[in-house]
């Protein structure tokens, strides 16, 4: 089993659409949650951390769920300029523990 | 502030050849960690130097090795290359072991036929 499993779309939607992306991971000992955003042939940037409480940033809300190693994104009146790939990223709590990235999301959002 | 430079962008090797890829790290950054994505992938941990030592390596066979320098730049060698090894490769560097957040490289390209 993948330690960080996403579906990896692709997800077609149109402009204004709300878009959600779930991500599961394996290690319980996973300390830190992000939601990183890569487009074509770039390298990946971070969109969001995700905290326990959830969190948004403008169209953009993260939810983290400990129980069932659970982790969402949810885009809100998706535009053209968010078609990229969405990458789950989970890190354990000691120092020398990489992030660990999911395959990725792909969204297209369609004029 | 400068951010985080590699080099070359774009490689084209031979199998069996050795390439070493750069990577100098953001300004003030003593950690500088390795991946490895291939196509169509998330990208995977290779190793991470903390102050000039390796702290942390994933699951990557020895012929894949690093240094980290005084100024805390890093360097990947990839020994007797295979063609599964055509990825792109992202250095990120970050505070203290990530504790602070990354950034990363744009990465360098390398194919190998």
């Amino acid at each position: 089993r993948k330690e960080v499993e996403q579906d990896p779309g692709p997800f077609n939607v149109p402009e204004g659409a709300t878009v959600a992306f779930n991500c599961t991971y394996s290690n319980s000992a996973s300390q830190s949650f992000f939601w990183y955003r890569q487009d074509c042939r770039k390298e990946p940037k971070l969109l969001m951390s995700v905290y326990s409480s959830g969190n948004e940033d403008g169209r953009f809300t993260a939810q983290l769920n400990r129980a069932s190693q659970y982790i969402s994104l949810l885009i809100r009146d998706s535009k053209l300029s968010d078609s990229a790939t969405y990458l789950c990223v989970v890190r354990g709590n000691s120092g020398n523990t990489p992030l660990v990235f999911g395959k990725g999301t792909r969204l297209s959002v369609i004029a | 502030e400068t951010g985080v430079t590699q080099s070359p962008t774009h490689l084209i090797k031979t199998r069996g050849q050795q390439v070493t890829l750069r990577c100098s790290s953001q300004s003030g950054h003593n950690t500088v960690s390795w991946y490895q994505q291939a196509l169509g992938q998330g990208p995977q941990f290779i190793f991470q130097y903390y102050r000039e030592e390796e702290n942390g390596r994933g699951n990557f066979p020895p012929r894949f090795s690093g240094l980290q320098f005084p100024n805390y730049s890093s360097e990947l060698n990839v020994n007797a290359l295979e063609l599964d090894d055509s990825a792109l490769y992202l250095c990120a560097s970050s505070l203290d072991w990530g504790n602070y957040g990354y950034t990363f490289g744009s990465g360098t390209r390398l194919t190998v036929v």
